[in-house]
């Protein structure tokens, strides 16, 4: 059974930085592209971010270019997201997902991301 | 940029009824589409992928259409468990890109 869970969010002040995880098993991680998506509170989904299998390239949307960084270690089966200069823009419940040829077949529950003084 | 819209932005149906839920995209993306369903408090769940595919455990009442700029979901025979939003997700310049749009909220008339 595929399962992602993520951890890492919380309260953060504007201009402060969290790094997000996200725990994989069930599957052949390695093999698989992952991305992130977010949605802010009573909003629809956003992408975020992406990586290739084998982590060599990752992929961001303009909103969040320059401030995040993706990572994988394919070792530990785990991806995580490296989030600096939040903006209150940013708050969001943020999903970990497996993709597959492009069509995002599981997702995680999410982990909140709160950016507020 | 691809930009994807969706159309109704609430569809107000009675259980039993049918429900027909239309995507666009501002240009085309051949049959890379997938089609989500949210329910409050949950995760996404990938429901049909390349316009017309369902997904693994997908009931039949559930089928895509369309290719190119204009796609359909369409729910045959509303059930109780199907009230959601429903979100279209082009993938067509994956990678670098998934776009998503903005939601059909299907809820009980």
């Amino acid at each position: 059974e595929v399962q992602l869970l993520e951890s890492g969010g919380g309260l953060v002040q504007p201009g402060g930085s969290l790094r997000l995880s996200c725990a994989a098993s069930g599957f052949t991680f390695s093999s698989y592209a992952m991305t992130w998506v977010r949605q802010a509170p009573g909003k629809g989904l956003e992408w975020v971010s992406g990586i290739s299998g084998s982590g060599g390239t990752p992929y961001y949307a303009d909103s969040v270019k320059g401030r995040f960084t993706i990572s994988r270690d394919n070792s530990k089966n785990t991806l995580d997201l490296q989030v600096n200069s939040l903006r209150a823009e940013d708050t969001a419940v943020y999903h970990c997902a497996r993709v597959a040829a492009g069509m995002v077949d599981y997702w995680g529950q999410g982990t909140l991301v709160t950016v507020s003084s | 940029e691809i930009v994807m819209t969706q159309s109704p932005v609430t569809l107000s149906v009675s259980p039993g009824e049918r429900a027909t839920l239309s995507c666009r995209a501002s240009q085309s993306v051949s049959s890379d589409l997938a089609w989500y369903q949210q329910k409050p408090g949950q995760a996404p769940r990938l429901l049909i992928y390349g316009a017309s595919t369902r997904a693994t455990g997908i009931p039949a009442r559930f089928s895509g259409s369309g290719s190119g700029t204009e796609f359909t979901l369409t729910i045959s025979s509303l059930q109780s468990e199907d009230f959601a939003v429903y979100y279209c997700q082009q993938y067509n310049n994956w990678p670098p890109l998934l776009t998503f749009g903005p939601g059909t909220k299907v809820d009980i008339k």
